[in-house]
């Protein structure tokens, strides 16, 4: 069945810290991973998506099939990356996408 | 571009009354349609989700049903809520020719008391 795991419900971290949001999956097929982020009172948003090989914001994710995981990263975080992120996935012919139950990203002063 | 509509926004209905969200999305055809619960500590929760007209495929046996009557129209509904029905509701749409990516509405917040 498909899953997607976000093992941490909060990240806190320093302005300037690197910063890494866990995201580990398990599909028997082939995924389309996503990151979409929420920012204080607006909607969720598409971040990034893995096949797209961005970087959006300063923040990147590459697939790891080996070890199933899409780990977002950056860096060197901003005040303005306080937001809840979610990980997702989705088979590229199905209709379903699931999402993990998303980290809450703090960034302190 | 494509846009989703929700109402409303915000809904305090009694236990075991009737509920009725409605979403409608413009400048797509056919798409995909969802309904995702957004709980604290528990993520987004898909609910249902729609392929074309009258196709609902249902995620969680649960308290609430979804139709869509139109191919913009998607609608939550349930019959006698509970107050485990209590949470944001977000429609999203996928429109296939676009690709994968999804797209959200504001949502609606339901309190049931």
């Amino acid at each position: 069945a498909q899953r997607v795991t976000q093992p941490e419900k909060l990240l806190s971290v320093f302005k300037g810290a690197p910063v890494e949001l866990k995201c580990n999956y398990s599909y028997s097929g082939s995924p389309e991973l996503f990151w979409y982020v929420q920012y204080s009172r607006q909607r969720l948003q598409l971040l990034l998506r893995h096949i797209s090989r961005e970087s959006i914001k300063g923040f990147t994710a590459d697939l790891n099939k080996g070890e199933t995981s899409f780990h977002l990263k950056k860096p060197f975080a901003q005040e303005e990356d306080s937001a809840m992120y979610y990980c997702a996935l989705s088979h590229s012919s199905a209709s379903k996408i699931i999402f993990g139950s998303g980290t809450r990203l703090s960034i302190r002063p | 571009s494509q846009t989703i509509h929700q109402w409303p926004a915000t809904l305090v209905q009694p236990v075991g009354s009737p509920l009725s969200l409605e979403c409608t999305v413009e400048g797509t055809s056919n798409p995909n349609l969802y309904w995702y619960r957004q709980a604290a500590g528990r993520g987004l929760q898909l609910l249902f989700y729609s392929v074309g007209i009258g196709q609902i495929s249902s995620e969680v046996p649960q308290n609430l049903s979804a139709s869509r009557p139109q191919d913009r129209q998607f609608i939550l509904s349930s019959k006698k809520l509970l107050l485990s029905d209590s949470g944001f509701y977000l429609c999203a749409l996928r429109d296939p020719s676009s690709g994968n990516t999804i797209y959200f509405g504001e949502g609606s917040w339901l309190t049931v008391v």
